[in-house]
């Protein structure tokens, strides 16, 4: 069975940092795409980075871009997720996500239980 | 980036109604989309991909439809537990977005 666990989430003041960690498990995690997905407090899906197999490949929204890097540890299957000067309107749950196997990210076939990131001083 | 617009943004239904949610991409998107459930409380999880291909698992009631910039998510009769709310998402670039929501609430 599947399995994606994040941790790492909490409460942090503007402008600071905090690093989501996703512990993967029930597959061969070096084999498939990685995401990052949030959602606001009772808001829609904001897709915020995914990342290939090797980690050659790595995109992000726009909102996040120069902030925020995600990386992975095949030898761990850990997912992680840096994230830098941090905002009020970053506040939301964060979801780890498992993409496809093939050579191009996109569905999220499988979804951790999310971490909450709170930003407020 | 492709913005995704889904129509309408709540819809209220009865058990066994046929429903239809509607997601409009700004640009072509070709059949690259996905439909989601979130159930709530849940993490979301995924009903279709490539417009129209069923995910394993998910009852048949549930179908999609479209390609271009139109789509559409049918449930032919409504049961208890897809009281929820439904999400597409475009992949055909690699800068995702998924649409606001349609929350389907008990009539």
């Amino acid at each position: 069975e599947v399995q994606l666990v994040e941790s790492g989430g909490g409460l942090v003041q503007p402008g600071g940092s905090l690093r989501l960690s996703c512990a993967a498990s029930g597959f061969t995690f070096s084999n498939y795409w990685m995401n990052w997905v949030r959602q606001t407090p009772g808001k829609g899906l904001e897709w915020v980075a995914n990342i290939n197999q090797d980690g050659s490949q790595k995109y992000y929204v726009g909102s996040v871009k120069g902030r925020f890097t995600i990386s992975r540890d095949n030898t761990q299957s850990s997912l992680y997720l840096e994230m830098n000067s941090l905002r009020a309107e970053d506040t939301a749950v964060y979801f780890c996500t498992r993409g496809p196997g093939g050579p191009n990210g996109g569905v999220s076939y499988s979804w951790g239980q999310g971490a909450l990131v709170s930003v407020s001083s | 980036d492709i913005q995704m617009t889904q129509s309408p943004s709540t819809l209220s239904a009865s058990v066994g109604d046929r429903i239809t949610i509607t997601c409009r991409a700004s640009q072509s998107v070709d059949t690259w989309l996905a439909w989601y459930q979130q159930r709530a409380g849940k993490a979301p999880k995924v009903l279709i991909y490539r417009a129209s291909s069923l995910e394993s698992g998910v009852p048949s009631r549930f179908s999609g439809s479209g390609s271009g910039t139109e789509f559409t998510l049918t449930i032919s009769s409504l049961q208890p537990d897809d009281f929820a709310t439904y999400y597409c998402q475009q992949y055909i670039s690699y800068s995702l977005t998924f649409g606001g929501g349609t929350k389907v609430e008990i009539k």
